[in-house]
């Protein structure tokens, strides 16, 4: 069964950092791109960032672009999300989610998603 | 500001059918494909269909998905209680680099 787990959110006062991790297992985890996704609370979803299989690639969301810094180690099937001076509005459940290939583009879907974690940032 | 633009909300009776849209752009929709996400209440999103029309194993028939031009459409029919979830829109845009969800519709069943 494949199986994402998020960990490392907590609250974290504004300009401070925190670092997430994802968690992979049932798949092969250097097949697919991976993305982190989040939900402040009551509201929609937003995509953060994207890697590829090889961290060949990256995008971010412009939101993020420069403080926050996606990574992965295949050889720990583990997915991150280094996220710096951190803001209030960046408040919400972060989800990491598996891309249906190595890349991600025009035909991106996600699946399966974790339970994500949650963040808060206040002082 | 979402870069796919969803209906608030919809509603309907069990057993009935109901239609939710996402239209985009020429940048995202129109040279990309779409996929629909069904959010039950306190749960992850859980992916519905993929590139524009295709379900994954185990998502029943009485979902579909269409696309024309720079606008897509997600069909549920036989409507059950259930089905009361909040349902993204997602695509690639290929101009911002960036993947792109509607704003969400939550669906009532009457």
């Amino acid at each position: 069964e494949v199986q994402l787990v998020e960990s490392g959110g907590g609250v974290v006062q504004p300009g401070r950092s925190l670092r997430l991790s994802c968690a992979a297992s049932g798949f092969i985890f250097d097949d697919n791109a991976m993305h982190w996704v989040r939900q402040a609370p009551g509201k929609g979803l937003e995509w953060v960032s994207g890697i590829t299989w090889n961290s060949g690639r990256i995008a971010y969301a412009d939101s993020v672009k420069g403080r926050f810094t996606i990574s992965r180690d295949n050889a720990k099937n583990s997915l991150y999300l280094q996220m710096n001076s951190l803001r209030p509005e960046d408040t919400a459940l972060y989800y990491c989610a598996k891309d249906m290939r190595p890349w991600f583009g025009e035909l991106s879907r996600f699946d399966p998603w974790g339970q994500g974690t949650l963040v808060t940032v206040s002082s | 500001q979402s870069v796919l633009t969803q209906p608030p909300s919809v509603s309907a009776a069990p057993g009935q059918k109901v239609t939710i849209s996402c239209s985009g752009s020429s940048s995202n929709i129109g040279n990309n494909y779409v996929s629909w996400y069904q959010q039950l209440p306190g749960t992850a999103p859980k992916l519905l269909i993929y590139e524009n029309n295709k379900r994954p194993s185990g998502i029943p028939d009485r979902f579909s998905g269409s696309k024309s031009g720079t606008s897509a459409t997600l069909g549920i029919s036989g409507l059950q209680t259930g089905d009361e979830a909040d349902y993204y829109c997602g695509t690639w845009d290929s101009s911002l680099s960036v993947f792109g969800f509607g704003g969400g519709t939550k669906l009532t069943v009457l």
